[in-house]
């Protein structure tokens, strides 16, 4: 069974663009995480979404959104890029049912 | 303070060594206990996954979860320079099961 995906894998983009994470999870999976992992923050969760509804939030501002699609793949997006989203962006997929997450290789995007 | 404390290291041990890694939290209401691996530039790896008290053994892995002092852990037995990576625990509740809260992270090298 592939695992979870995402694209791309790297980017660079200049501070007050936009830009769009794509995330395909495990077959079957129906439950999509976003996660933040920075040097000095760590891990942070940003949110969930199931059966394409958002079900957790964590404490991000508003220019962090996402959304998911029918065949449960997902997307992020933050608008309004700053120096200080420069961040590994990891996706992680779960059959929803239990907390078991399983993550893609993450997209690492820097901003300048 | 962080909900979940864990030693960012560095820690280095011989070959062949039992390693221990540990955590605290504070939430009485974390319910499921996870251990993943990270290696250099990927996504992190679920190694273990327990629900509540108790211990789970699988190869040479052990997880640890005492929910009376709020403190887990992970022994590695007869490590291996492959074992070399960044192990994270994390930890989530019923109601937010997917919504996972790391600890920082500890590096860990195993020296041939």
């Amino acid at each position: 069974k592939a695992g979870v995906t995402q694209t791309p894998r790297y980017l660079i983009k200049t501070r007050g663009q936009q830009v769009t994470l794509s995330c395909s999870p495990i077959s079957g999976h129906r439950s999509v995480s976003w996660y933040q992992q920075t040097p000095g923050q760590g891990l942070q969760f940003l949110f969930e979404y199931f059966s394409e509804t958002q079900r957790n939030k964590g404490n991000f501002p508003g220019r962090f959104s996402g959304r998911q699609f029918s065949n449960s793949r997902s997307e992020m997006n933050v608008s309004t890029l700053e120096l200080g989203d420069s961040a590994l962006y990891l996706c992680a997929s779960s059959s929803g049912g239990a907390a078991e997450q399983y993550f893609g290789p993450g997209t690492r995007l820097t901003v300048t | 303070q962080k909900e979940v404390e864990q030693d960012p290291g560095p820690l280095s041990v011989p070959e062949g060594a039992i390693v221990s890694l540990n955590c605290t939290y504070s939430n009485s209401a974390f319910q499921y206990f996870m251990w993943y691996r990270q290696y250099s530039r990927k996504g992190p790896e679920l190694l273990m996954y327990t629900y509540s008290s108790g211990n789970k053994e699988d190869g040479r892995f052990t997880a640890q979860v005492d929910k009376s002092s709020k403190y887990i852990s992970l022994f590695i037995r007869d490590s291996q320079p492959s074992d070399s990576a960044t192990y994270l625990c994390a930890t989530t509740t019923i109601q937010g099961a997917q919504k996972l809260v790391f600890g920082q992270g500890t590096r860990l090298t195993i020296n041939p």
